[in-house]
């Protein structure tokens, strides 16, 4: 079974840290680009970040850069977000995503399959 | 960044109706768009990639249309566990954005 499983979410301070992890099984981990995405409750999710398949490749929102960092370990399987400066607008749940693609002609579609459970991670003094 | 936006933000429907939801976005994003569903406290699940292929395993009473800006998601005869909130996604062009759904509930 595809399975993604988050953890390291939890309570953190203004301008503290903490480091989410997301173990994937069920497929070849190294073969697919992966996602983080955030969602505040009653709203739509909001893109976070994402990393191609061999970690060379990194891209953030606007509204993380500089403050976040994605990284992965092909060997242990698991993608990483390293939260950094946190604010209380990052108080989210966030799920990370693999994406699939497929080319026809000179199109290549993406989509996000399967998503993890979600973690949720709240910043309050 | 690409901005999307959906209609109606919330529906009444009874089981059996056809429902329909719409999709904009800001600027053409050719087929480059996914329909989600997702009930509470689950994480989003996809229906429907590059505008109208449905992901195995979902129904067939969901399918997708539209190209460039308009696109839509019809249910053709609603259940049960089609109560939900569905967004849409456009994967054109990184921020992939989302929309801000559309929640669908009993009438």
């Amino acid at each position: 079974e595809v399975q993604l499983v988050e953890s390291g979410g939890g309570l953190a301070q203004p301008g503290g840290s903490l480091r989410l992890s997301c173990e994937a099984s069920g497929f070849t981990f190294s073969d697919y680009w992966m996602h983080w995405v955030r969602q505040v409750p009653g709203k739509g999710p909001v893109w976070v970040s994402c990393i191609n398949s061999d970690g060379s490749t990194i891209n953030y929102a606007d509204s993380v850069k500089g403050r976040f960092s994605i990284s992965r370990d092909n060997a242990k399987n698991t993608l990483y977000l390293q939260m950094n400066s946190l604010r209380a607008e990052d108080t989210a749940v966030y799920y990370c995503a693999r994406m699939s693609t497929h080319r026809s002609s000179w199109y290549l579609y993406k989509w996000f399959d399967p998503w993890g459970q979600g973690t949720q991670v709240t910043v309050s003094s | 960044d690409i901005q999307m936006t959906q209609s109606p933000s919330s529906l009444s429907a009874s089981v059996g109706d056809r429902v329909t939801i719409t999709c904009r976005a800001s600027q053409s994003i050719s087929s480059y768009l996914n329909w989600y569903q997702q009930t509470p406290g689950k994480a989003p699940k996809l229906l429907i990639f590059a505008a109208s292929s449905l992901q195995s395993g979902v129904p067939s009473r969901f399918s997708g249309s539209g190209s460039e800006t308009d696109f839509t998601l019809t249910i053709s005869s609603l259940q049960p566990e089609d109560f939900a909130t569905y967004y849409c996604q456009q994967t054109d062009s990184i921020p992939f954005t989302f929309g801000p759904g559309t929640k669908v509930d009993v009438k």
